[in-house]
């Protein structure tokens, strides 16, 4: 069925490098996606979003790549910190129907 | 004021309770939202509230009530609820459906 979806469930990167968490999505009609961080016992915080006329957006040290052609999603969060540690979720929005649907999640460890 | 704010952030209810979630914004935002999360697990949708109105209904169970009794505030109601319905329960809200929803921190719900 439609879903969206993440490649790796846990990603491990050291302090100061960059991370690179990828979703795929199966729904071509989606046209509003946003990356979101949850840390632990919290709310998911927003990150960044990108519509679907864009193939690239940046933030603060975040960069949003979509690729529609292969419905791929990417988050780049550049000089990895240890607050950047939690679990990064894809969140697609269809046709302005305000139902926000949410992938699986990867877990970002950052090492010392 | 960016906050979603809910309360209780804790609460333990036995099944033959009724207790109830409570959610405010006061961003104007249109639209509200009822997501629950179990651990290690992305947010699923449960109810959405376009001005005021139900507008989508995740075919959840009777024994969650959600009510909107302004453009600032969500209620969920719940009775008779299950141990399996323990989880964090996040509200959100947006300006409309392709904009970022902005989530409280949540309730995390026990049920004994």
């Amino acid at each position: 069925g439609e879903s969206v979806g993440l490649h790796l469930p846990t990603l491990s990167v050291q302090e100061g490098d960059n991370s690179i968490i990828n979703c795929a999505y199966s729904n071509s009609a989606s046209d509003y996606f946003i990356w979101y961080k949850q840390e632990s016992g919290k709310g998911p915080q927003f990150i960044i979003d990108i519509r679907s006329n864009m193939d690239k957006r940046q933030g603060q040290r975040v960069t949003v790549l979509l690729n529609k052609t292969v419905k791929h999603l990417s988050l780049q969060i550049a000089a990895t910190q240890p607050g950047d540690s939690a679990v990064y979720f894809c969140a697609e929005n269809r046709g302005g129907t305000y139902k926000y649907i949410f992938g699986t999640g990867t877990r970002l460890k950052v090492l010392a | 004021d960016t906050e979603v704010t809910q309360t209780p952030k804790h609460l333990v209810m036995g099944m033959t309770n009724k207790k109830s979630l409570k959610c405010e914004q006061h961003m104007g935002h249109r639209a509200m939202y009822w997501y629950k999360q179990k651990a290690k697990k992305p947010p699923e949708l449960m109810f959405v509230y376009s001005y005021e109105k139900l507008s989508i209904n995740e075919s959840v169970p009777s024994r969650f009530s959600p009510e909107c009794p302004n453009s600032s505030l969500l209620n969920l109601h719940l009775h008779a609820l299950q141990p399996e319905d323990s989880a964090l329960y996040l509200c959100a809200s947006s300006q409309a459906g392709l904009t970022e929803a902005f989530f409280g921190q949540g309730t995390r719900l026990t049920v004994v």
